[in-house]
């Protein structure tokens, strides 16, 4: 298994601003993935980061709002720009394990309020 | 129709209680079944993957997955107060594996009473 840390593990942040979560895993890893986990509803992947690649974007999530950098295995951030009320979520970090990368590990998840 | 139904509850049943939780989902192209289960205020932890159809038993818990009706299960039994948390199904499938992430349930949120 892989210990995730995550950074902030909440924020309040006005709206207008942006905010870049932080992602850090104890050993290295090749799939990384961000979900969104609002109130009500299923964990939904944003997006998948892979070193040295660009990352993959989910329907309805674009670059602009939700630009991803993954500079080595081992650490990754999701920044959500020009927040709104409606960004106000759980953000949470995933790494990929097992041969076929479905034994997924999650972060504690950052919890974002926006006012 | 969303891929991956689940009933958010909450479930609430007597410490000791065999517990029944389950999804059903629309993708056939799904070939990995997962359950995570969440603890208010952190990130969800596996508890179980299974692949394909079939049981799968690991000490009180129970993973069941029937292909052909596109339905998964977990059984918990003796159900502790510890046992008491949201309860996530999780699956995917195709050539990628979980290379192309994760396909989320709601989570049902189970009480168990002491």
């Amino acid at each position: 298994s892989a210990v995730i840390s995550q950074k902030p593990s909440r924020d309040i942040c006005q709206r207008g601003t942006s905010l870049t979560i932080q992602c850090q895993v104890d050993s290295q890893v090749t799939m990384m993935f961000w979900y969104r986990q609002q109130p009500g509803q299923s964990l939904t992947l944003i997006a998948t980061a892979n070193q040295g690649s660009e990352a993959t974007y989910e329907s309805g999530f674009v670059i602009d709002k939700f630009p991803i950098s993954r500079p080595n295995l081992t650490f990754s951030t999701l920044t959500v720009s020009n927040m709104s009320p409606e960004d106000s979520s759980i953000y949470l970090c995933s790494v990929g394990a097992g041969f076929t990368y479905t034994e997924a590990f999650f972060g504690q998840g950052t919890r974002l309020t926006v006012v | 129709q969303k891929e991956v139904e689940q009933d958010p509850g909450p479930l609430s049943v007597p410490e000791g209680a065999i517990v029944s939780l389950n999804c059903t989902y629309s993708n056939s192209a799904f070939q990995y079944f997962m359950w995570y289960r969440q603890y208010s205020r952190k990130g969800p932890e596996l508890l179980m993957y299974t692949y394909s159809s079939g049981n799968k038993e690991d000490g009180r818990f129970t993973a069941q997955v029937d292909k052909s009706s596109k339905y998964i299960s977990l059984f918990i039994r003796d159900s502790q107060p510890s046992d008491s948390a949201t309860y996530l199904c999780a699956m995917s499938g195709g050539s990628g594996g979980g290379a192309d992430g994760l396909t989320f349930g709601k989570g049902t949120h189970l009480i168990i009473q002491p």
